[in-house]
């Protein structure tokens, strides 16, 4: 009974490719999150949902796209991946505005492009 | 431009002994900070908070301290056990209304038996 999954756990793919993560919270949630952990160990929010709305939308290149089918459930595609991509992915959700309320967050998705 | 740094990377600690972990920031409008801890592995579970009108909160074996003039907060447990060998981030609020947060880079502890 995980309460924020993430799938794949791992993903190795090459450059140039476009691949998707898939992120379920079971919490009820309405704010759900995308960070990017980077090779300096940064957490860096990328893109915050409230009830399906996107309200945070951090200097990301539009090759990453959210995509919230509905509350539980917040994937991130992203199409024709580069080197610089690697990192880990966290998705994350919380009962309302992160910092008001405590942020439940994933196991992680690593990212390699090769 | 960092706005939360986290300057220890790593940090050893005798079991029984305190550990204090320390972060600094810069931006004046963060009005809430937290921290998480992460297991290898898994995702950052939170910890700890204490709001920018406070100076310190305290919680079991863990206690944060926050020095606003300084832009300083530090987080001390007492007594540290080898379970609390993880990786700790510092994080801050910001006032807007999208209440977003920015994490400092972590600092490892690591306690030993």
């Amino acid at each position: 009974d995980t309460a924020v999954s993430q799938t794949p756990k791992y993903l190795v793919t090459q450059m140039g490719n476009d691949k998707s993560i898939k992120c379920e919270q079971n919490l009820g949630h309405d704010t759900m999150y995308w960070y990017k952990q980077d090779s300096k160990k940064f957490l860096k929010i990328m893109f915050s949902y409230n009830n399906k709305e996107l309200i945070i939308n951090e200097t990301v290149p539009n090759r990453f796209s959210p995509k919230s089918p509905d509350k539980a459930h917040l994937n991130l595609h992203i199409n024709s991946l580069e080197l610089g991509d690697s990192a880990v992915y966290f998705c994350a959700s919380s009962r309302g505005l992160a910092g008001t309320y405590e942020q439940y967050f994933g196991p992680g998705t690593r990212l390699t492009v090769t | 431009d960092q706005q939360v740094k986290q300057n220890s990377p790593s940090l050893s600690v005798q079991e029984g002994r305190i550990s204090i972990l320390n972060c600094d920031y810069t931006n004046s409008m963060f009005d809430y900070f937290l921290w998480y801890k992460k297991y290898p592995a898994e995702g950052p579970t939170f910890l700890i908070s204490i709001s920018s009108i406070k100076d310190k909160n305290e919680d079991g074996r863990f206690t944060v301290f926050l020095n606003k003039s300084a832009k300083h907060l530090s987080l001390h447990i007492v007594p540290s056990q080898p379970g609390d060998s993880a990786v700790y981030f510092c994080a801050a609020r910001s006032s807007g209304s999208a209440r977003q947060l920015t994490f400092g880079s972590g600092t490892q502890l690591t306690v030993l038996p």
